[in-house]
Formats: C-alpha cells, sequence, structure tokens
C-alpha cells in the first residue's frame, strides 16, 4: 500500500482474522527493510525486519515475506487484536551506504473491528 | 527498556523564529538521525549523524537547518528561521550501529508554525 498525500490506504479487518499489508519498494539496491507500526501521536515502532538474503522471516504474530523480483514487501499478522489498530510503514535502507537511512513508504492504516 | 526521548512534545512559533527541538538518544548507541512527518504523509529522513558530524542529509535539510551534539547525551536540531511549510512533526532516531541494526524512535515534536 502506498498514499498519495493525504489519502492513506486502509484495511478494515474484523479481530481475529489475519491482515495482510503490502508494500512496493523502488530502489534495487536496498538490502534491507523494515516494517514500521505508528500509533497515533507517536513515533514509528520497530516490528520486524528482513535481509535481502531471506524471503521469509516470522516472528510473534508476525511474517515478513519479500520478493526482490518484483520489489515487493508483505506483513502478515496473525489473528489480529484491537491492539494493532495503527498506522503500518515499510522501510528500506541500504546498509553499505554512509548515511543509514531509512527511506519510508506511504503506510497503510489498519483498523480493527471488534 | 531505554528510549530516545524528545522534548519538547508541542512547539508554537512565528514564522521566522527560530526554533530548537531537543532529544536524547539511547545512551550507548552512535548514529544518530532526525526525520519528519507532515501531517497524514510518510516518514522523510532529514540528517543523520555520526562521530559528531553529519553523514549524510536530505533535500529539505538546507542552510536553515542545523544539528549538533553539545553533550555527551543531548542531539538536537535547529531551524534558524522557520516557515509555515515546516510545521510537522519531527521525530529523533538513534541506533547501535549501522547496516542492520534497528533504529528506535522517540515520540516526536510536533512543531507548529504561525
Amino acid at each position: 500500500g502506498e498514499s498519495v498525500g493525504l489519502h492513506l490506504p486502509t484495511l478494515s479487518v474484523q479481530e481475529g482474522d489475519n491482515s495482510i499489508i503490502n508494500c512496493a519498494y523502488s530502489n534495487s539496491a536496498s538490502d534491507y527493510f523494515i516494517w514500521y507500526k505508528q500509533e497515533s501521536g507517536k513515533g514509528p515502532q520497530f516490528i520486524i525486519d528482513i535481509r535481502s538474503n531471506m524471503d521469509k522471516r516470522q516472528g510473534q504474530r508476525v511474517t515478513v515475506l519479500l520478493n526482490k523480483t518484483v520489489k515487493h514487501l508483505s506483513l502478515q499478522i496473525a489473528a489480529t487484536q484491537p491492539g494493532d489498530s495503527a498506522v503500518y510503514f515499510c522501510a528500506e535502507k541500504r546498509t553499505k551506504a554512509a548515511g543509514n537511512k531509512l527511506t519510508f513508504g506511504g503506510g497503510t492504516r489498519v483498523l480493527v473491528k471488534p | 527498556e531505554p528510549e530516545v526521548t524528545q522534548t519538547p512534545s508541542h512547539q508554537v512559533t512565528q514564522m521566522g523564529q527560530e526554533v530548537i527541538l531537543r532529544c536524547v538518544p539511547i545512551s550507548n548507541h552512535l548514529y544518530f538521525y532526525w526525520y519528519r512527518q507532515i501531517l497524514g504523509q510518510k516518514v522523510e529522513f532529514l540528517v543523520s549523524f555520526y562521530n559528531n558530524e553529519i553523514s549524510e542529509k536530505s533535500e529539505i535539510f538546507d542552510d536553515q537547518f542545523s544539528v549538533e551534539r553539545p553533550d555527551g547525551s543531548n542531539f538536537t536540531l535547529k531551524i534558524r528561521s522557520t516557515k509555515l511549510e515546516d510545521s510537522a512533526m519531527y521525530f529523533c532516531a538513534s541506533s547501535l550501529g549501522q547496516g542492520n541494526t534497528e533504529a528506535f524512535f522517540g515520540q516526536g515534536t510536533r512543531l507548529t508554525v504561525v
């Protein structure tokens, strides 16, 4: 999910269902990818990361999938809970670059319905 | 759990005035960053700082911006003459190393230029 201006794509999901959030990245040189969660009024919070030599990584209730062929990243949240309601950003980085900067995608808002 | 702290949480300033946003990164971290987020948009990189010098800056980070690590704990962002378009959330972040190490973000300072 990419956003344009003020219009964030929104994923509405029933509590207990699985969520899938998608992200397209642009820089072929990026070799490290991260998903961040941002709750209202707070800073981005690290969820999970993956290096470019992997195509899947699992955490607690979350799985990140990386498809380098089509430059696509996804975050799967299992058994979505009300506390998962937030905006989710993917970010990419070139680990060999001097500045160590993160380039963020546009964000997807996840709304969990009780 | 160690965290990045930012002050103030909200700053209102008149156009043309100077502002200083303050951050205390996590104590053993070596890399420091400033990002900003205009309301409803994605997080944008401003500057990264390592070994007491800027290692990378974005196009946004023009001559009106400067960063400083005045002592062993604080990391500041100064905007010399604020413009209306500088209104945004400003996030400080820090990381232990570069490469595939996690960046921790503060809660942000909301800057409103009137």
